[in-house]
């Protein structure tokens, strides 16, 4: 099994911030690597695909970046809307995907 | 617009048998891959398995294979998840997920979710 960690954990920040998380994979997986945005309540939100691809109607202040296992989602001008978990997902090995713990955002 | 909506929440006991639904609308149903996601309560996602309609070609993840039993009906756009033998462990909140594509690498449509909860 390919093991996905992100760091940190969880993070605090201020509205106009800029962030980032960091996804390490436990073996490359090139770039097959999605991040997701979920809310309390909510269904998880496919944010970037493919490393690095914005998927369509997300903001253009997320962008993601990486390939082979380190990867990185960047947010920036936060707004008080993204606070929310974020999680990496690897579909190298689909269809046996595995996701990252989780980082839990807060905004200030 | 792309839709799955799913069913309802459940409460059942510990070894009874349990089926939930995923239907899809506004696309074509047999040609996306449908993926199921388990999250239990306070925690991370977890993928269960996916199967394609159009053939019900269905995979596991190791960790949920002879657990559940995914499958799909394409002549009503419905997808399943079903166990026999529900135990505690299974009280989660699970999510269907369609494929952004016609591949199976990306799942961009995710249903609302359906609560189940399996306590004596």
């Amino acid at each position: 099994d390919i093991q996905m960690t992100q760091s940190p954990s969880s993070l605090s920040a201020s509205v106009g911030d800029r962030v980032t998380i960091t996804c390490r994979a436990s073996l490359k997986i090139d770039t097959y690597l999605n991040w997701f945005q979920q809310k309390p309540g909510e269904a998880p939100k496919l944010l970037i695909y493919a490393a690095s691809s914005l998927q369509s109607g997300v903001p253009s202040r997320f962008s993601g970046s990486g390939s082979g296992t380190d990867f990185t989602l960047a947010i920036s001008g936060l707004q008080p809307e993204d606070s929310a978990t974020y999680y990496c997902q690897q579909s190298y090995t689909a269809p046996q995907y595995t996701f990252g713990q989780g980082t839990k955002l807060e905004i200030k | 617009e792309v839709q799955l909506v799913q069913s309802g929440a459940e409460v059942k006991k510990p070894g009874e048998s349990l089926k939930i639904s995923c239907e899809g609308s506004g696309y074509t149903f047999n040609t996306y891959w449908i993926g199921w996601v388990r999250q239990m309560p306070g925690k991370g996602l977890e993928w269960m398995g996916i199967i394609y309609p159009g053939d019900s070609d269905t995979r596991y993840s190791p960790s949920f294979q002879g657990q559940v039993t995914i499958s799909a009906d394409k002549s009503i756009s419905t997808a399943y998840l079903q166990w026999s033998n529900l135990r505690a462990s299974d009280t989660a909140m699970y999510y269907c997920a369609r494929g952004r594509s016609s591949s199976w690498y990306e799942y961009a449509y995710w249903g609302q979710g359906t609560l189940v909860t399996v306590s004596s």
